[in-house]
C-alpha cells in the first residue's frame, strides 16, 4: 500500500513564525500535492507538484510557498503564519498513471 | 459557481439502509469520477474510481455517473455504522487536477 506520510499531526504557532509542514510518501510517485481542508468550503488546492524541483501554483497559493528537493519529499512552507492559516493540510500523491490520490492523515494547524 | 456541487449534510439514515449521495458538475471537461471517505481526524481515502457513464459496484457500494446530466452519485446498501463519514466526491478536469465536492456528512444509526 502506498503510504504518504504528514510529519505531525497538530502543530501549534506564534502569529509571524515560519512554519515547515513535511510530507513524505514511499511508492515513488511522481505527482504530489498540498490542500487545505476547512469547513464548507472543502479542500482547496495549495500547490502541486509533477516533479522534483518543480512547482505550480493551486487555487490558493498566498501566503505559501513549496519545496521538492527529492522525489519523495514535498514541503509546505508558511513564509509568515497567520491566524487565518488555521486549517487541516493534506498531503495527497499520485502516480503517473493516474487513479486516484492517496492522502496523509493531515496536519492540523493552529495559529495563535 | 463552485464547479462541482454537494450537499454537506448531515445525513442522518438508521444501521441498514441504503445511503443515497450526489454531486453535481458544470464543466463537461471533467474525465474521471470519484468519490472519497473520510473519517474524523483522518485523511480522506479512495473508496470508488470510474471515468464512463453507468454503474459500477464494489461490495456494498455503486457509483454512478450520468454525463449527460453532470450528475454522479454513491449508494451504500445494508449501512453500517462503520460507514459514519465524510464522503467527498472528485472529479479529474482536464488539466489532470482533482476538483472536490465540499463533502456530506453521513451519520449511520445504530
Amino acid at each position: 500500500d502506498v503510504k504518504v506520510t504528514q510529519s505531525s499531526r497538530y502543530l501549534v504557532k506564534r502569529t509571524g513564525e515560519k512554519v515547515f509542514l513535511e510530507c513524505v510518501q514511499d511508492m515513488d510517485h511522481e505527482n504530489m500535492f498540498w490542500y487545505r481542508q476547512d469547513p464548507g468550503l472543502g479542500l482547496r488546492l495549495i500547490y502541486f507538484s509533477y516533479d522534483v524541483k518543480m512547482k505550480e501554483k493551486g487555487d490558493i497559493p498566498e501566503g505559501y510557498s513549496v519545496s521538492r528537493e527529492k522525489k519523495e519529499r514535498f514541503s509546505l512552507i508558511l513564509e509568515s503564519a497567520s491566524t487565518n492559516q488555521t486549517s487541516m493540510y493534506l498531503c495527497a500523491s499520485e502516480g503517473q498513471g493516474g487513479n486516484g490520490y492517496t492522502f496523509g492523515s493531515g496536519t492540523r494547524l493552529t495559529v495563535v | 459557481q463552485k464547479e462541482v456541487e454537494q450537499d454537506p449534510g448531515p445525513l442522518s439514515v438508521p444501521e441498514g439502509a441504503i445511503v443515497s449521495l450526489n454531486c453535481t458538475y458544470s464543466n463537461s471537461a471533467f474525465q474521471y469520477f470519484m468519490w472519497y471517505r473520510q473519517y474524523s481526524r483522518k485523511g480522506p481515502e479512495l473508496l470508488m474510481y470510474t471515468y464512463s457513464s453507468g454503474n459500477k459496484e464494489d461490495g456494498r457500494f455503486t457509483a454512478q455517473v450520468d454525463k449527460s446530466s453532470k450528475y454522479i452519485s454513491l449508494f451504500i446498501r445494508d449501512s453500517q455504522p462503520s460507514d459514519s463519514a465524510t464522503y467527498l466526491c472528485a472529479l479529474t478536469d482536464s488539466w489532470g487536477k482533482l476538483q472536490f465536492g465540499a463533502g456530506t456528512q453521513v451519520v449511520v444509526t445504530p
